[in-house]
């Protein structure tokens, strides 16, 4: 069962503008989230998480935003990097549930 | 710091033949998970171990099984093959269990293919 559902399998964006990665999730014992990275031939790396008691988390380029009552999170990468091609993974706890990842690329 | 390791990196096996993989954490991590990932399918949670006792366990045949070694050290055996078992499985280590959110420091994963 898929409680963890990241739509777009790939997004393509321009160097310098915005990507927004987005995620839904269906359980709502679901109590943080997290993104996490990941480069071919490498293990994903962890990028950000959010706490469900927060809606925002910023750090640096990258924010996730978490809509409770939509059961919905994403990631903003602003601005975003040729070296933020990868593949991002979305991730929920309460026990830990992944997305099927999507692949970010970006253009120079 | 040394991160986690796994071995082998790539395994070809045949349908039918069983398979181990070794995980060797983050020096004193003591919880590891092993995940299975595929093609549209994302990673998917096999079990993890803390303290040489599996805590949680996925949604995977009884094929799939694993245990943990007092190193913190851990192995996942796959048994009887099957061809849709070829995926990249990851082993990630943790300093604290599941109980606690913590970010978890993945391994490279191995390769399995099978034939």
């Amino acid at each position: 069962d898929q409680q963890v559902k990241q739509n777009s399998p790939s997004l393509s964006v321009q160097e310098g503008r915005i990507s927004i990665l987005n995620c839904d999730y269906t359980n709502s014992m679901f109590d943080y989230f997290l993104w996490y990275k990941k480069y071919p031939a490498e293990g994903p790396t962890f990028l950000i998480s959010i706490s469900s008691i927060k809606d925002k988390n910023e750090d640096g380029r990258f924010t996730v935003f978490l809509n409770k009552s939509a059961k919905h999170l994403s990631l903003h990468i602003v601005p975003s990097q040729p070296g933020d091609s990868a593949v991002y993974f979305c991730a929920a706890w309460h026990d830990m549930r992944f997305g099927a990842g999507t692949r970010l690329t970006v253009k120079p | 710091k040394a991160g986690v390791t796994q071995t082998p990196r790539y395994l070809i096996k045949t349908r039918g033949q069983q398979v181990t993989l070794s995980c060797s954490p983050i020096s004193g991590h003591r919880s590891v998970s092993w995940y299975q990932q595929t093609p549209g399918q994302g990673l998917q949670f096999l079990f993890e171990y803390f303290s040489e006792t599996q805590r949680n366990k996925g949604n995977f045949p009884g094929r799939f099984s694993g245990r943990q070694f007092s190193n913190s050290r851990s192995e996942m055996n796959v048994s009887t093959l099957e061809l849709g078992d070829s995926a990249l499985y990851l082993c990630a280590s943790s300093a604290h269990p599941s109980g606690s959110v913590q970010e978890q420091f993945f391994g490279p994963g191995t390769r399995l293919t099978v034939l």
